[in-house]
């Protein structure tokens, strides 16, 4: 089981907005930057969001992050049929030493 | 532009061992660490550590510390994962990806090479 705790899904028509939430502890989040991936069907993932609430480049705009205390949250505007896909948050953890994923949230554009 | 490529499928039986490539190109190969993730089937992502290539000193999660070494190649700008007595629970996809300096962020992530242990 993730220490990483993420709902396992969400869901959103096109156009709306989403978020998906991602709760850890003083150990990892609370301390640590937090990046998300984008995993579409049979594809490997993609980091989309990274220290927080940063974009690679590349990445829409309609993706942002943000973090406060020891959760995270990864918001998709305008959602697309091309977002549908597993998303995951990950941060560094001081108690186990090591990154951590959490358990993936599968989006579904209806 | 950045490639990452890894090695193909592989079969193994339980208690096998098994090496896994990745070779990158298109950037200075020492500059970035490699790290390891492995995606059981319909399940999250595993850390597995990092090796950081022309630094030797490898990381590795506490899970795998016992059965993992990684190794690395920097004249064939490859990295390796060997990972000893195989069980049926290994049986996953291994990412290799990459990451910059100061950083834990894998940003290129190799195709993934699917790993069956099945007797």
């Amino acid at each position: 089981q993730s220490v990483l705790t993420q709902p396992p899904s969400a869901s959103g028509t096109p156009g709306q907005r989403v978020t998906i939430s991602c709760s850890g502890s003083s150990y990892n989040i609370g301390s640590r930057p937090v990046n998300w991936y984008q995993q579409l069907p049979g594809t490997a993932p993609k980091l989309v969001i990274y220290t927080n609430n940063r974009r690679p480049s590349g990445v829409p705009d309609r993706f942002s992050g943000s973090k406060s205390g020891t959760s995270a949250s990864l918001a998709i505007t305008g959602l697309q049929s091309e977002d549908e896909a597993d998303y995951y948050c990950a941060a560094w953890d001081d108690l186990v030493s090591g990154v951590l994923f959490g358990g993936g949230t599968k989006l579904t554009v209806l | 532009q950045v490639q990452v490529v890894q090695s193909g499928a592989e079969v193994k039986k339980p208690g096998d061992s098994v090496k896994l490539s990745c070779k990158a190109s298109g950037y200075t190969f020492t500059s970035y660490a490699i790290h390891w993730v492995r995606q059981a089937p319909g399940q999250t992502l595993e850390w597995m550590g990092w090796i950081h290539p022309g630094n030797g000193d490898p990381r590795y999660s506490q899970h795998f510390l016992d059965r993992v070494t990684f190794t690395e190649d920097t004249s064939a700008n490859t990295v390796y994962m060997e990972m000893n007595r195989l069980t049926s629970e290994d049986t996953a996809v291994y990412y290799c990806a990459r990451n910059p300096p100061g950083s834990l962020d894998l940003v290129d992530w190799g195709q993934g090479t699917l790993v069956t242990v099945s007797s």
